[in-house]
């Protein structure tokens, strides 16, 4: 059974303090790692796909990184607008389903 | 990225009567897409899978009866709650995959049953 789980479950950062959420995983076969953005009464925004291990992605402040166990996600010099809940996801190449099995999240807390 | 439109946003409905959800890829065609409903402060829980012009595969514990979920083209899927009561009240979202890959999210539906 594919299991992600992430943490911390919540982070408190001050503006210009990085830090990195991490998600580990376990998978029979990796078809996708996929990082999430969710605000509060809201969908989650996509952000990144990983497919292999020692991919790196980049977006802003934002890069994600992935081993074969784990991804992290690396926030350079947060501002208090990349608070939010961050998810991870992972989909199985193995069987016919693309369902993506998500983490709880860790909750982003950005302070001016 | 791929946008996925989902309406209404907010919706509030008397006991016993029925709410459609509708969710519509706007610039790819999903010939899979799912349903979610998450609580507070909680992850996504899958409710079903919807694939387009079969029927829906419900998560164990989801009743088919109550969530209707019909996905009659490659680009829209909509899920009725059937006779609403309070405890439906919830944050209802959907997902379309792309390219069998990424999936992409609706803007949700919070749905108030009084």
């Amino acid at each position: 059974e594919d299991q992600v789980t992430q943490s911390p479950e919540a982070l408190r950062l001050q503006e210009g303090e990085s830090s990195s959420l991490n998600c580990s995983y376990t998978v029979s076969g990796l078809r996708g790692l996929f990082w999430y953005r969710q605000d509060p009464g809201k969908g989650p925004e996509f952000l990144f796909t990983l497919y292999s291990a020692g991919e790196e992605k980049e977006k802003e402040r934002l890069k994600a990184t992935l081993t074969k166990k784990e991804s992290f996600l690396h926030i350079t010099a947060p501002k208090p607008e990349d608070s939010a809940t961050y998810l991870c996801a992972v989909q199985d190449r193995s069987g016919g389903s693309y369902i993506p099995t998500f983490g709880r999240g860790t909750s982003l807390i950005v302070h001016p | 990225g791929a946008v996925v439109s989902q309406h209404p946003s907010r919706v509030i409905c008397k006991s016993g009567t029925s709410v459609k959800i509708e969710c519509r890829s706007l610039d790819f065609q999903a010939t899979t897409m799912f349903w979610y409903r998450q609580f507070p402060k909680k992850s996504l829980m899958l409710m079903a899978t919807s694939n387009e012009g079969s029927k829906a595969t419900y998560e164990q514990g989801v009743e088919k009866d109550k969530f209707l979920i019909n996905h009659a083209s490659l680009t829209l899927s909509t899920l009725t709650v059937t006779s609403a009561h309070p405890e439906d009240s919830s944050f209802y979202i959907c997902s379309a995959i792309l390219r069998r890959a990424e999936a992409f999210f609706g803007q949700g539906t919070r749905l108030t049953v009084v």
